[in-house]
């Protein structure tokens, strides 16, 4: 059974870089139509998708936050990263990764157990 | 982005109950659809995708449909274990974008 365990600190200082790795175990890493996403919550609101990347290290990003987002995977250990540089209190959420089946249609299953990041000084 | 809606944004419900939740596209997104469940505390879980399409070991009381830009997700008969947050999310075009979400708690 595929499982998504995320890593990575819980508070991080504003105007600095939120990381997080994602560790995937159980399933291939490298399967085509398989790609591997980051979202994250506010603490009570809604979903959003941050982005997403491929096992070849193609990227997708959410134009909200490209500027400011870098997703990269290392298949030698099975893992993707998110890295978010310029934080500010707006990003604190809880911030989940997933894999994503994308063909015509894409969905996102399973998650990961979610990181909450709090930023704060 | 496409804007995705969900009605009611809350609902009370009785075990047993048929519940209906809507989620309405702000474009034409044919039937690039799917729906979560989200219980208190954890990860979305992924019920429907293609708008009608459900998950293996997604209990068969859960069904979507729809196309365009309205959709459903019914529940025939409400159970305990369903109390939860649902949301909706298009995959037409990225940016993906989901609803706000449905909290469906007990009556």
């Amino acid at each position: 059974q595929l499982q998504l365990q995320q890593s990575g600190p819980g508070l991080v200082k504003p105007s600095e870089t939120l990381s997080l790795t994602c560790t995937v175990s159980g399933g291939s890493f490298s399967t085509t139509n398989y790609y591997w996403g980051w979202l994250r919550q506010p603490p009570g609101k809604g979903l959003e998708w941050i982005g997403t990347i491929y096992y070849t290290g193609s990227t997708y990003y959410n134009p909200s936050l490209k500027s400011r987002v870098t997703i990269s995977v290392d298949t030698s250990k099975n893992q993707f990263s998110l890295k978010l540089t310029s934080v500010t209190a707006a990003d604190t959420a809880l911030y989940y990764c997933a894999r994503s089946f994308w063909s015509e249609y894409s969905w996102f299953d399973p998650w990961g157990q979610g990181t909450l990041v709090t930023v704060s000084s | 982005d496409i804007q995705m809606t969900q009605s009611p944004s809350s609902l009370s419900a009785s075990v047993g109950d048929r519940v209906t939740i809507t989620c309405r596209a702000g474009q034409s997104i044919s039937t690039y659809l799917n729906w979560y469940q989200q219980k208190s505390g954890k990860a979305p879980k992924l019920l429907i995708s293609a708008a009608s399409r459900l998950q293996s070991g997604v209990p068969s009381r859960f069904s979507g449909s729809g196309s365009g830009t309205d959709f459903t997700l019914t529940i025939s008969s409400l159970q305990t274990e369903d109390f939860a947050t649902y949301y909706c999310q298009h995959s037409y075009s990225t940016p993906w974008t989901f609803g706000q979400g449905t909290k469906v708690e007990i009556k």
